[in-house]
């Protein structure tokens, strides 16, 4: 069975802190993808990057970086120099490689404080 | 242009009342779906069309009725709602590729049901 979880609930830090939200997977397939979505209060959900079970090098894009690791079924997810515009939900996905459903991890409500 | 436009935003509707949601994109996506999410709760699959036909009914009771007009389209008819269902309606579209494509979302419907 297929499983995302995400342990963190809620996390507050003050601006400019950098903040890691944690993804743990598991799975069965041996090809699956990982998606990382952000959730503001307007209720759209933003994506924000997928990742392949085959490529496991890291990514950054700007203030954002994803350090995807097989070996521990962890897919987390770090904000440097968060930003009050960062305050949002973000969910961790797991999706088969043959099928159109995503499995999301229950969330984390991430706030930052001026 | 990333866009998945959702009608209406919020909708209050009684027991007995019929309504539709819509979704509309114009990225070309042939697998579009739709999701229930309940508040502080991730988002849950309900529907997926895939090339304008089902292919994905995650066991959704029948007073929700998707319909899927054109590829471009998709509708979800609700009649004889319970207050239960009151949540917020995610559609998405994105390539029918298996999982290794984004969903792009739109902004939800929050439906109320009194």
């Amino acid at each position: 069975a297929q499983k995302v979880t995400q342990a963190q609930t809620e996390i507050s830090v003050v601006e400019k802190e950098d903040v890691t939200l944690d993804c743990v997977y598991e799975t069965r397939d041996t090809t699956y993808y990982l998606f990382w979505y952000k959730q503001p209060p307007s209720g759209e959900l933003v994506f924000l990057i997928r990742r392949n079970s085959f490529d496991e090098q890291n990514e950054i894009s700007g203030r954002y970086s994803w350090n995807f690791q097989k070996s521990t079924s962890s897919f987390n997810f770090t904000i440097t120099a968060s930003q009050v515009v960062d305050s949002a939900v973000y969910f961790c996905a797991l999706s088969e490689a043959l099928g159109d459903k995503l499995i999301f991890g229950t969330g984390t409500r991430l706030q930052v404080f001026p | 242009d990333t866009e998945v436009t959702q009608t209406p935003k919020h909708l209050v509707m009684g027991m007995t009342n019929k309504k539709s949601l819509k979704c509309e994109q114009h990225m070309g996506h042939r697998a579009m779906y739709w999701y229930k999410q309940k508040a502080k709760k991730p988002p849950e699959l309900m529907f997926v069309y895939s090339y304008e036909k089902l292919s994905i009914n995650e066991s959704v009771p029948s007073r929700f009725s998707p319909e899927c007009p054109n590829s471009s389209l998709l509708n979800l008819h609700l009649h004889a709602l319970q207050p239960e269902d009151s949540a917020l309606y995610l559609c998405a579209s994105s390539h029918p590729l298996g999982g290794n494509t984004e969903a792009f979302f739109g902004q939800g419907t929050r439906l109320t049901v009194v």
